[in-house]
């Protein structure tokens, strides 16, 4: 089946410093891949959809300055978070769907435990 | 605007017996209803879904979720609990606009299930 890899599984990182999750399709080829954050015991919230070759659309209240996305190829899809502070600890998670058409099912990595102190 | 509700933060049942997890919806238009589950230091796994066909829908490892129009629920049930079957589950509803269902999913906040030997 559909693989999604996501990368590093656990980070930790000091304040100030910018830190890079990268996401990848391993069986399939990607237009488009979705960027999820959890805050503890709260349900998953989309922060913003990946376009290869094109900006990524962010979700309201999302700062793209801080939370840079690139999707560079089919297969490979990064967001980078600049000068991290301990409130952009959090659990993210990407996913992406293996064939265009909203219904189709997506798949998602493992995610990014983000821990800044 | 659509929206979920998953009334239980945590079910424990105990292994054989029957699992119900409870979700609400709210949508203006016929939704398209997912549950999702997610196994610790995993990622999420699409359990099954609705998209408008039989409302009856099954999905994997024995479970299963009826949509119920009427009530706005899409409750996920199993006859009979494993212990492999603890895990976090998510209730899904694809957000909706004039033409169709988007690549924006709504996650509830989650259902932590634990099954007792």
């Amino acid at each position: 089946g559909a693989v999604v890899s996501q990368h590093p599984s656990r980070v930790i990182c000091k304040s100030g410093t910018s830190v890079k999750i990268e996401c990848r399709s391993l069986d399939f080829q990607a237009t488009t891949m979705f960027w999820y954050r959890q805050f503890p015991k709260q349900s998953l919230m989309l922060m913003a959809t990946s376009n290869e070759g094109s900006k990524a659309t962010y979700e309201q209240g999302v700062e793209k300055d801080k939370f840079l996305i690139n999707h560079a190829s089919l297969t490979l899809s990064t967001l980078t978070v600049t000068s991290a502070h301990p409130e952009d600890s959090s659990f993210y998670i990407c996913s992406a769907r293996v064939s265009a058409g909203s219904l189709s099912p997506l798949h998602f990595g493992n995610g990014t435990r983000l821990t800044v102190t | 605007a659509q929206s979920v509700t998953q009334l239980d933060s945590h079910v424990s049942v105990s292994e054989g017996t029957p699992v119900l997890l409870r979700c609400n919806y709210s949508s203006s238009y016929s939704p398209s209803l997912f549950w999702y589950v997610q196994h610790p230091n995993k990622g999420l796994q699409l359990l099954l879904k609705y998209t408008s066909a039989a409302t009856l829908v099954k999905g994997i490892n024995g479970f299963e979720a009826e949509f119920k129009k009427s009530e706005t629920s899409f409750h996920l049930t199993k006859p009979s609990a494993h212990m492999s079957d603890a895990a976090e589950y998510f209730c899904v509803v694809s957000e909706e606009r004039y033409g169709g269902a988007t690549n924006k999913l709504i996650f509830g906040t989650g259902t932590l299930l634990a099954v007792q030997p």
